[in-house]
């Protein structure tokens, strides 16, 4: 079965702060993606990646970056956390196919005070 | 652009009930749909795909058929458990290009005893 881990279930921060969201896959996926859920606006994509190295916008990329060194790992970076940045984070993974499902992790809920 | 719509929830049934819950898509092309299941706490994952017009996707009692005539991919179950309760989520994914991923906005499920 395919883990995607995300590191942190719940993460409190306060405005300003630059926060590191982390997840690994142990399946050796090609594709990588960050999205954040909000109650009626579902899941909008923030950024996802194809390959080592490389990123590419989603719908809503303003206010993070996101880093891939290593194929497994894919993080999402928060440079100054706002308050409209609270929110459910959810990383996902797949095979480099159209037809390939995703396979998410769990989930970290972000607070920004 | 690409879009996914999908009913408006929360869909509130009883025990055995019919359960459908509708999902039209926009795009321009042959996309592979999905519907995702979101239990409470978790991540997302995948209940059921199909890849051209005319697939049926099934899994744990769930089907839905590819309709390209109508651009719709309608979940359905035959009688429903408590244990179904959860977000129901449509998405498409094309082959090309670097095969994002748009969802719909989510469907929620309660089943009553």
């Amino acid at each position: 079965d395919v883990k995607v881990t995300q590191s942190s279930r719940y993460l409190v921060k306060r405005t300003g702060e630059k926060v590191f969201l982390e997840c690994v896959q142990d399946m050796d996926h090609e594709n990588m993606f960050w999205y954040r859920q909000d109650p009626g606006l579902g899941l909008r994509l923030i950024y996802f990646s194809y390959d080592v190295k490389m990123k590419e916008k989603g719908d809503i990329p303003e206010g993070y970056s996101v880093s891939r060194e290593k194929k497994e790992r894919f993080s999402l970076i928060l440079e100054s956390a706002s308050t409209n940045q609270t929110s459910m984070y959810l990383c996902a993974s797949s095979l480099g196919q159209g037809t390939a499902p995703l396979h998410f992790g769990n989930g970290t809920r972000l607070t920004v005070t | 652009g690409n879009s996914v719509t999908q009913m408006e929830g929360p869909v509130t049934l009883s025990e055995e009930a019919f359960l459908t819950i509708n999902c039209t898509y926009t795009a321009t092309g042959y996309p592979s749909l999905f519907w995702y299941v979101q239990y409470p706490g978790e991540g997302l994952q995948l209940l059921l795909k199909a890849t051209k017009a005319d697939d049926k996707g099934s899994n744990k009692g769930f089907e839905a058929t590819y309709r390209k005539e109508t651009t719709s991919f309608h979940l359905e179950k035959g009688s429903v458990q408590v244990s179904d309760s959860a977000v129901y989520f449509c998405a498409l994914r094309f082959s090309g290009g670097y095969q994002k991923v748009t969802f719909g906005t989510g469907t929620k499920l309660q089943v009553i005893p």
